[in-house]
């Protein structure tokens, strides 16, 4: 079965501080999709990265940088010095070929509501 | 350009009332879905579509009905509504692909329904 797993419920961070919002996948797949989308307080989904399971390479756009490990089944997303317009739900999703006959559909975390305060 | 349009934003139904819940997009994406968030659970996908005429069912289809006549829509609809459908609903697209590839899509989302059920 596939499965995202978002351990930390809630951060709060003050401004200028890093963070990083851990993600940890299950699959069975070998060729599978990893993304992470944010959900500002105003409740649109807005995508931010998408990363292939053979592309171990670190991605780094400005602020944001993902640190993708298939060893340890993670894609975890750190924010340097964050900002309080940084604040919002983050989700990391997992797609693969089939999900109970479906094919495409993201697999959710359950989020991570980040908090930056001034 | 429009994008992807959920309508309406916000909803208030009664127990028992038939609902449809509207998604338009104006990229000709091939698939579509819909998704519920609800506390604790992060999205879950409802239905699926990957094409006009043809649908499918996700994780959490139970009391409610898609079609999708045209490319363009994807109303979703509760035929009689209860308490444990008040959610926020998402629709979202992704692009054409063949059905190998269709993992990698990056899927948009409108910005969601708000639907609670008294």
């Amino acid at each position: 079965a596939q499965k995202v797993t978002q351990a930390q419920t809630e951060i709060s961070v003050v401004e200028k501080e890093d963070v990083t919002l851990d993600c940890v996948y299950e699959t069975r797949d070998t060729t599978y999709y990893l993304f992470w989308y944010k959900q500002p307080p105003s409740g649109e989904l807005v995508f931010l990265i998408r990363r292939n399971s053979f592309d171990e390479q670190n991605e780094i756009s400005g602020r944001y940088s993902w640190n993708f490990q298939k060893s340890t089944s993670s894609f975890n997303f750190t924010i340097t010095a964050s900002q309080v317009v940084d604040s919002a739900v983050y989700f990391c999703a997992l797609s693969g070929k089939r999900y109970g006959g479906s094919q495409g559909n993201l697999i959710f975390g359950k989020g991570t509501k980040l908090s930056v305060k001034p | 350009d429009a994008g992807i349009t959920q309508s309406p934003r916000y909803k208030i139904t009664e127990t028992g009332r038939q609902v449809t819940l509207m998604c338009h997009q104006t990229w000709s994406h091939s698939y579509m879905f819909w998704y519920r968030q609800d506390l604790g659970h992060g999205l879950r996908l409802i239905y699926y579509s990957a094409a006009a005429d043809i649908t499918d069912k996700g994780e959490v289809p139970d009391g409610y009905v898609v079609s999708r006549s045209k490319t363009e829509n994807f109303p979703l609809t509760l035929e009689s509504a209860t308490r444990s459908q008040t959610s926020v609903y998402f629709c979202a697209s992704s692009e054409s692909s063949f059905a190998a590839q269709v993992a990698k899509n990056i899927q948009y989302f409108g910005a969601g329904t708000r639907l609670s059920v008294l």
